[in-house]
């Protein structure tokens, strides 16, 4: 079985503060996502990666940057959270050219 | 990337087989329709996936129209846990990053 876990499950982040959320996967898929859900909505692509050590943006990019120090783990990093990133993080992971999505638990990130 | 429409919630009683429609228009040959469910404090998760005609498996079937511009996701003999917000996605398989989810159907299942 697949699978991808995600750290914290939850966080409160003040304005301006950096946070940082972790995505682990034992798949050993090349490909990585982030994904941000709001309520009541679909998920939006942040940031992606298909190898180690480079990241890509997908459909809304602005305000957050991405890590991939290794085919296991990838990082995403608010350097100053906004209210408006208040929402349910997930991330995923695939093989090399499918797109069957493996999703972690997700994490709950509370910005004041 | 094609577009997809799905109405945005249904309702059904457990032990009903319930049927969720999904509309993809400009679907392109060679795009695949992929079904994933999320239940509330989850990720997504794939149900099922097909290109045309009719595919199964142990939790759902998938009947494409001849047209491949209408999917219809069925799940028998659906319970409670059961409910959650289905989505249908179509996407290239070379081009795993593009995969779009958007509001899904809600599926709300009564006792």
């Amino acid at each position: 079985e697949a699978a991808v876990t995600q750290s914290p499950r939850s966080k409160v982040a003040v304005t301006g503060g950096k946070v940082t959320l972790s995505c682990h996967q034992t798949n050993n898929h090349d490909y990585m996502y982030w994904y941000r859900q709001d309520t009541g909505h679909g998920l939006r692509l942040i940031h992606y990666s298909y190898v180690a050590d480079s990241t890509e943006k997908g459909d809304i990019p602005d305000g957050y940057k991405a890590s991939r120090p290794s085919q296991e783990n990838f990082s995403l990093i608010l350097e100053l959270a906004s209210l408006s990133q208040t929402a349910v993080y997930f991330c995923a992971s695939t093989p090399g050219n499918q797109d069957t999505q493996y999703f972690g638990p997700g994490t709950r990130l509370l910005v004041l | 990337l094609a577009k997809t429409t799905q109405p945005p919630s249904m309702e059904a009683y457990e032990g009903q087989e319930v049927n969720v429609s999904c509309s993809h228009t400009n679907i392109a040959t060679s795009e695949y329709i992929y079904w994933y469910r999320q239940v509330p404090h989850q990720g997504p998760q794939f149900i099922i996936q097909g290109y045309k005609d009719y595919v199964v498996n142990e939790v759902a079937s998938l009947f494409i129209s001849a047209d491949r511009k209408l999917s219809t996701l069925s799940l028998p003999w659906v319970s409670l846990r059961d409910a959650a917000v289905y989505y249908c996605i179509v996407t290239d398989k070379t081009n795993a990053y593009k995969v779009i989810f958007g509001k899904g159907t809600h599926l709300h299942v009564l006792p």
